[in-house]
């Protein structure tokens, strides 16, 4: 089964206004972190935002949300008032709390078009 | 920027041949954990190194291998190129393996196998 899913290929957002990245994933430990990054075209990882499982409210960071519906599974990212360079690749990632090192697992991604 | 260099950054090799990919971890960072983002996929994880140790490895073959030396630096080796291995090799430093260990990644080497 697929740890992380990320159902949504592409997305389009009209500068300005918010958008929601969608991410689910799989586990049956109770330790677990959630993890969302950005990868432009030059190919970086860049980390946007974190949820722990045990954390009682969302994670914010500046424009970055992190909707978590723990009893759904989902983790799904927001931003808001997007801007012209918010577009490229988001990943949806999972480490898994006291397994052996500290793997992150991804999803397929989400590629993100912020439209002017 | 992460403080994570990655070198080279472009690389080409025939089948068959043998590469190695440098890591300088982000200064602190004792962990350095290697991905290969095929095109158009998710990074996929190789390995980690942990004070010069592995500290965990995904589902690659043996002809994948790495080194932590006492910098924290990091090195992945490849034997033997397959074409298959095509891709977008990240490297990745964190503070330690567990807890709110944030994983900060380099920009990455492009490896193309013809």
């Amino acid at each position: 089964a697929q740890k992380i899913t990320q159902t949504q290929p592409g997305m389009f957002v009209q500068e300005k206004e918010a958008v929601t990245l969608d991410c689910t994933y799989d586990t049956s430990d109770p330790s677990y972190g959630l993890f969302w990054y950005k990868q432009p075209s030059s190919g970086e990882m860049i980390f946007l935002i974190y949820q722990g499982s045990y954390d009682q409210q969302n994670a914010t960071e500046g424009r970055y949300s992190l909707n978590f519906q723990k009893a759904r599974k989902s983790a799904n990212l927001v931003i808001s008032a997007s801007q012209l360079g918010d577009s490229a690749m988001y990943f949806c990632a999972m480490r898994e709390g006291l397994s052996y090192g500290n793997k992150l697992v991804f999803g397929a991604g989400t590629i993100l078009r912020v439209k002017s | 920027e992460t403080g994570v260099t990655q070198s080279p950054t472009h690389l080409i090799k025939t089948r068959g041949q043998q590469v190695t990919l440098r890591c300088s971890s982000q200064s602190g960072h004792n962990t350095v954990s290697w991905y290969q983002q095929a095109l158009g996929q998710g990074p996929q994880f190789i390995f980690q190194y942990y004070r010069e140790e592995e500290n965990g490895r995904g589902n690659f073959p043996p002809r994948f291998s790495g080194l932590q030396f006492p910098n924290y630096s990091s090195e992945l080796n490849v034997n033997a190129l397959e074409l298959d291995d095509s891709a977008l090799y990240l490297c990745a430093s964190s503070l330690g393996t567990g807890g709110l260990n944030i994983q900060y990644f380099g920009a990455g080497t492009r490896l193309s196998v013809l």
